[in-house]
């Protein structure tokens, strides 16, 4: 599975889009890009899958680019609640023996 | 909202002492995790299951163990804790293609 790099911490101010980056440019054609959160002493949560194109729900915008090797996760309007750690993994799309693997991820810290 | 639940939320047990912690899912996934995460550390995978009768240990190495006798239950059993096994436990499962869903967590604390 493609390894993915993530800055430890970012900040970002309350009521601004705060944009999460991740690196994984060892990417293959049939993995996707899969984004989880996990609020402070709670299980991780779920936020937004892609492929290739960039996707939106009520949650966050996944940006990929073109050559897919970067993806950014935007939260267009963060609030104080918005603060947890963000993890940026690949799975592959047939996914079979695939087990779900978090790294360090990045901090985000949701300043008022 | 995921419907995956883990019982108890806080446990505070004595050493030696055989504790079993549950969780349930009502999304009829065939896959579950168990993961063991320490404040402010990465989560570990300690077992996992793709289906029923099949049980597999994970990265950590891990002195629990675990059954899959339904598809909706997936128990993880200490035989005997000790304060080493102190730790947030998260229990998870999946179907293909969507994302893993994890239940709120067992912080265990053995004295």
């Amino acid at each position: 599975d493609a390894k993915t790099t993530q800055p430890p911490s970012m900040d970002c101010a309350e009521g601004r889009a705060a944009n999460l980056p991740c690196n994984h440019s060892t990417i293959s054609g049939n993995e996707y890009v899969y984004w989880y959160r996990q609020i402070h002493s709670q299980g991780p949560q779920y936020i937004i899958h892609g492929l290739k194109n960039n996707e939106t729900n009520e949650m966050a915008s996944l940006i990929i680019t073109e050559d897919r090797k970067s993806s950014t996760l935007i939260l267009p309007h963060a609030t104080l609640r918005d603060t947890a750690v963000y993890y940026c993994i690949v799975r592959p799309s047939s996914g079979g023996s695939y087990i779900p693997t978090f790294g360090r991820g990045t901090s985000l810290i949701v300043h008022p | 909202e995921a419907d995956i639940y883990q019982t108890p939320r806080y446990l505070v047990i004595g050493t030696g002492k055989k504790i079993t912690l549950e969780c349930s899912q009502t999304m009829g996934h065939d896959k579950m995790y168990w993961y063991q995460q320490d404040p402010g550390m990465e989560l570990h995978l300690i077992h996992y299951s793709y289906g029923v009768n099949s049980t597999e240990k994970g990265d950590l190495s891990s002195e629990s163990t675990v059954s899959r006798i339904r598809t909706e239950h997936f128990p993880l059993t200490l035989e005997s804790a000790r304060p080493s096994h102190t730790s947030q436990y998260l229990c998870a499962s999946s179907a293909h293609p969507g994302g893993a869903f994890f239940g709120q967590g067992t912080r265990l604390t053995v004295v």
